[in-house]
């Protein structure tokens, strides 16, 4: 079936240093979605990306499609305590049906 | 607007009773989607539901099934459970921008059976 890998599985960095996960996908996605889950929480949209080579910034996370619609990735530049959490990429392979990554799990060290 | 709740938030049942989960979307959010989160598969989607049909499903046995009602709110039951239904369910409402739905997730409920 149509899967999302994701990578790393866990990342642990100290307070002020930058943080990135990828998604990768063996088949082309329409769009992917990116999910913020903090602990005990449930995920909270992101932002979505649908252009080949498309990238998004918010604050200081930064959001790319590749230019094949087959990766993504997420980077946090100078991490914060409030980042902590999962970050999960979500891809869409043409239906509204979204197919979740494993999630990274991002632990700040202060 | 009010979130998407789902009820109850913790469930405690035994092996082969069956469940059912509610779920209420966002006002004005006609798809609500089921979801599976366990520390080890992470979240699997188990079905969608647009106007009172399910749109789009899962890879999840006949066990699992669903329903949506003509007010939006959605449920899903489990019968016959087992050992590793033990999860924590969640539901998503989504509304239509333009390209792609963004889903609002509930806070789920945290199914245990033992």
């Amino acid at each position: 079936g149509q899967q999302v890998m994701q990578i790393p599985q866990y990342q642990h960095v100290q307070e002020g240093e930058d943080f990135t996960t990828y998604c990768n996908s063996s088949t082309t996605l329409s769009n992917i979605q990116w999910y913020k889950q903090r602990p005990g929480g449930h995920p909270v949209f992101l932002i979505q990306l649908v252009k080949s080579g498309e990238v998004k910034k918010q604050k200081r996370l930064t959001f790319q499609f590749g230019e094949a619609k087959k990766n993504s990735s997420l980077h946090i530049t100078a991490t914060q305590t409030t980042d902590v959490g999962t970050y999960f990429c979500a891809g869409s392979f043409g239906n509204e049906k979204l197919t979740f990554g494993t999630g990274t799990r991002l632990t700040i060290i202060p | 607007k009010a979130g998407v709740t789902q009820t109850p938030r913790y469930l405690i049942k035994t092996r082969g009773q069956q469940v059912t989960l509610s779920c209420s979307p966002i006002s004005g959010h006609r798809s609500v989607s089921w979801y599976q989160q366990t520390p080890g598969q992470g979240l699997q989607f188990l079905f969608e539901y647009f106007s009172e049909t399910q749109r789009n499903k899962g890879n999840f046995p006949g066990r699992f099934s669903g329903r949506q009602f003509s007010n939006s709110r959605s449920e899903m039951n489990v019968s016959t459970l087992e050992l590793g239904d033990s999860a924590l369910y969640l539901c998503a409402s989504s509304i239509y921008r333009t390209g792609y739905y963004e889903q609002y997730f509930g806070p789920g409920t945290r199914l245990t059976v033992t």
